[in-house]
């Protein structure tokens, strides 16, 4: 199984900053990852797939980067509704698809 | 507008058996794979099962093959998931997304439920 390795697990940020979150995987997927967003009581939603690209109708200050076992989620100036638990996924390996652990982004 | 409207739900004794249905709208149903993440509330998401385009091929994680059966029925637009000799570790927040296109090899899900609670517990 690939293991998907999320950091940190809680980011604590301020409004308008511009944050930077983690995902490693224990063995290269290529470019096959995709960023969800998760709000409470709400169903995720897709936000990058193939690393890199965003998915219908993401604002542009998401943005995904990172090939083989490193990748990253940037979102350039924090909105209010960015306030979220962030997770990543691998599906190089399917049907062996695997989530990290989460990022939860809080308000500082 | 595209939804996914999970139901079937309820609390269940281990050992038990319950089926879960997805109601799909807003989209050609079955032009696209399906699948089933499941998620301990306020914890993580976990893949459980998925289904291609035409219902001809389906996936397991290890952690329910042989107990759980996914199907479809593209002509109510809707997904199954059959859950049997059910265990405590399996409750969880269970959720529909929509998986690629046709033939796209790439199982990213854009589209998701928000859940239907399945409680296993004595």
């Amino acid at each position: 199984e690939i293991v998907m390795t999320q950091s940190p697990a809680t980011l604590s940020v301020s409004p308008g900053e511009r944050v930077t979150l983690s995902c490693r995987s224990s063995q290269s997927v290529s470019s096959d990852l995709a960023w969800y967003q998760q709000k409470p009581g709400q169903a995720p939603r897709l936000l990058i797939h193939g690393a890199s690209t965003r998915a219908t109708a993401i604002p542009a200050r998401f943005s995904g980067s990172g090939s083989g076992t490193e990748f990253t989620l940037s979102i350039s100036s924090l909105q209010s509704e960015d306030f979220a638990v962030y997770y990543c996924q691998q599906y190089n390996n399917w049907p062996r698809t695997t989530f990290g652990q989460g990022t939860k982004l809080e308000i500082k | 507008e595209m939804q996914l409207v999970e139901s079937g739900g309820d609390v269940v004794r281990p050992g038990g058996s319950l089926r879960l249905s997805c109601a799909a709208s807003g989209f050609a149903f079955g032009d696209y794979a399906m699948t089933w993440v499941r998620q301990v509330p306020g914890k993580g998401l976990e893949w459980v099962s998925g289904i291609n385009w035409i219902g001809g091929s389906s996936y397991y994680a290890d952690s329910v093959e042989g107990r759980f059966t996914i199907s479809r029925d593209s002509a109510k637009n809707s997904l199954y998931l059959q859950m049997s000799s059910l265990r405590a570790e399996d409750t969880a927040l269970y959720h529909c997304a929509r998986g690629p296109h046709a033939r796209s090899p790439y199982w990213y899900f854009d589209l998701w439920g928000r859940g239907t609670l399945v409680t296993v517990s004595s």
